[in-house]
């Protein structure tokens, strides 16, 4: 149980374009959806935090015109990294909790791998 | 501001021998996950602890940890190449501006197993 489907696991696209990632929890409501941004041989920075049915908060130092999210339902999340250049090109990680208290852990998506050429 | 602290962030060891990760966390926290992490790939959980003294163990890993220090270990018993992986530590807290409990992750400890 609790899976989180991240899809597309790899995006090889142009500058300039951009790009959708969708997070799906498959066999739970997810009331809160993360997502996170690793760099080579680095941690996960968390971007922002999306609650169901509202707008999402992100983290000091990320723009919410270049990576917009949407959590229009309980299921579903999506970051859209909007006319990516080659410096968006990073390792992306969504996750999901059951509810907004800490005792459901989170569950983490496969990630998905953006190069912008 | 909450700071996780991981150590050592490399760790190259032979097949066989024993090692300890440490974490240390600046803030009184509710509880404490280790993942692992493969190569191109997402986290895998490992390990959640909850109270002061919990200790888990899963194959030839087990974790504990102790909230007065506010420290957690990972270790590692006879070490094999398969354990190769980054390992993270993170803490899970309420985050007031944000109204959720958020995950706060370590740098991580990048480990080489070697035969």
């Amino acid at each position: 149980g609790a899976v989180v489907s991240q899809h597309p696991s790899r995006v090889i696209c142009k500058s300039g374009t951009s790009v959708k990632i969708e997070c799906r929890s498959l066999d739970f409501q997810a009331t809160t959806m993360f997502w996170y941004r690793q760099f080579p041989k680095q941690s996960l920075m968390l971007m922002a935090t999306s609650n169901e049915g509202s707008k999402a908060t992100y983290e000091q130092g990320v723009e919410k015109d270049k990576f917009l999210i949407n959590h229009a339902s309980l299921t579903l999340s999506t970051l859209t990294v909007t006319s990516a250049h080659p410096e968006d090109s990073s390792f992306y990680i969504c996750s999901a909790r059951r509810g907004a208290r800490g005792n459901q852990p989170q569950h983490f998506g496969d990630g998905t791998r953006l190069s912008i050429l | 501001e909450l700071k996780v602290e991981q150590n050592p962030l490399f760790l190259s060891m032979q097949e066989g021998k024993n090692y300890t990760i440490y974490c240390n966390y600046s803030t009184t926290s509710d509880r404490l996950y280790w993942y692992r992490q493969d190569p191109g790939k997402s986290l895998e959980s490992l390990f959640v602890l909850l109270s002061n003294g919990a200790v888990k163990q899963e194959g030839r890993l087990m974790a504990s940890l102790d909230t007065k220090a506010r420290l957690s270990t990972l270790h590692i018993t006879a070490a094999v190449h398969d354990l190769s992986a980054t390992y993270f530590c993170a803490v899970d807290m309420l985050r007031s501006g944000a109204g959720s409990y958020q995950l706060t992750f370590g740098k991580g400890t990048k480990l080489s197993v070697i035969p």
